[in-house]
């Protein structure tokens, strides 16, 4: 089976409501944070961005907080979907670094 | 060509071989960079290349672990004397440009399993 995420968070929410998936980061000279989404077997998938100069961005049905307050990064999903059913990892880069560093994500299962 | 492509997409090898793994960025994407996801964590950055700058090779966790690119396109990842904790999905992520904030889009990945 798949090897990724046998130990991760899940979080488990009904077809039709909004999901809420959190990340703490530490590093305070972070300036970009992403949310990928990978399906098994799959490579992460972009969803979304943020720069640190902002603290929400809007897409289609997603939404991205940022409190660099207190370090913490959510991804809002609208609407649950079945398809919407994947692990989410929450990656950040700082200022000095081109590579991102990941969160160890969260588990999403829809619940039909 | 349309994404990231990575060969081969598994691989089993036996403990203290060498392995080779590919990618083909997206064309014109001049970074590239090498990912290790291991069983049930997130991903670890290994090795960043731009454009014809030295690479950036601060996140090889051993000297068995190389990776070059040749004509500023394809790259190989080479793990020497493999071991058995080097099982793990290896990804490969290519960008448009050195700017810092753009997207990295990832390939499949290449699932190697050393027995």
């Amino acid at each position: 089976g798949e090897s990724v995420g046998l130990h991760l968070p899940t979080l488990s929410v009904q077809e039709g409501d909004n999901s809420i998936i959190n990340c703490a980061y530490s590093n305070s000279a972070s300036d970009y944070f992403i949310w990928y989404k990978q399906e098994s077997g799959k490579g992460p998938q972009f969803i979304i961005d943020i720069r640190s100069n902002m603290d929400k961005r809007q897409g289609q049905r997603v939404t991205v907080l940022l409190n660099k307050t207190v370090k913490h990064l959510s991804l809002q999903i609208a609407a649950t979907q079945p398809g919407d059913s994947a692990v989410y990892f929450c990656a950040e880069k700082d200022t000095g670094r081109r590579a991102l560093t990941f969160g160890s994500g969260t588990r999403l299962q829809v619940q039909p | 060509g349309a994404g990231v492509s990575q060969s081969p997409s598994n691989k089993v090898t036996e403990k203290g071989k060498d392995v080779e793994l590919r990618c083909d960025p997206i064309s014109g994407h001049t970074a590239l960079y090498w990912y290790r996801q291991s069983l049930g964590q997130g991903l670890e950055f290994l090795i960043y290349f731009q454009g014809n700058s030295a690479p950036d090779k601060s996140g090889l966790p051993s000297d068995r672990f190389s990776a070059e690119r040749t004509g500023g396109s394809v790259s190989t990842l080479t793990i020497q004397r493999t071991q058995q904790e080097d099982s793990a999905v290896y990804l490969c992520a290519s960008t448009a440009g050195g700017g810092g904030w753009e997207t990295q889009y990832f390939g499949p990945g290449t699932r190697l399993l050393v027995l």
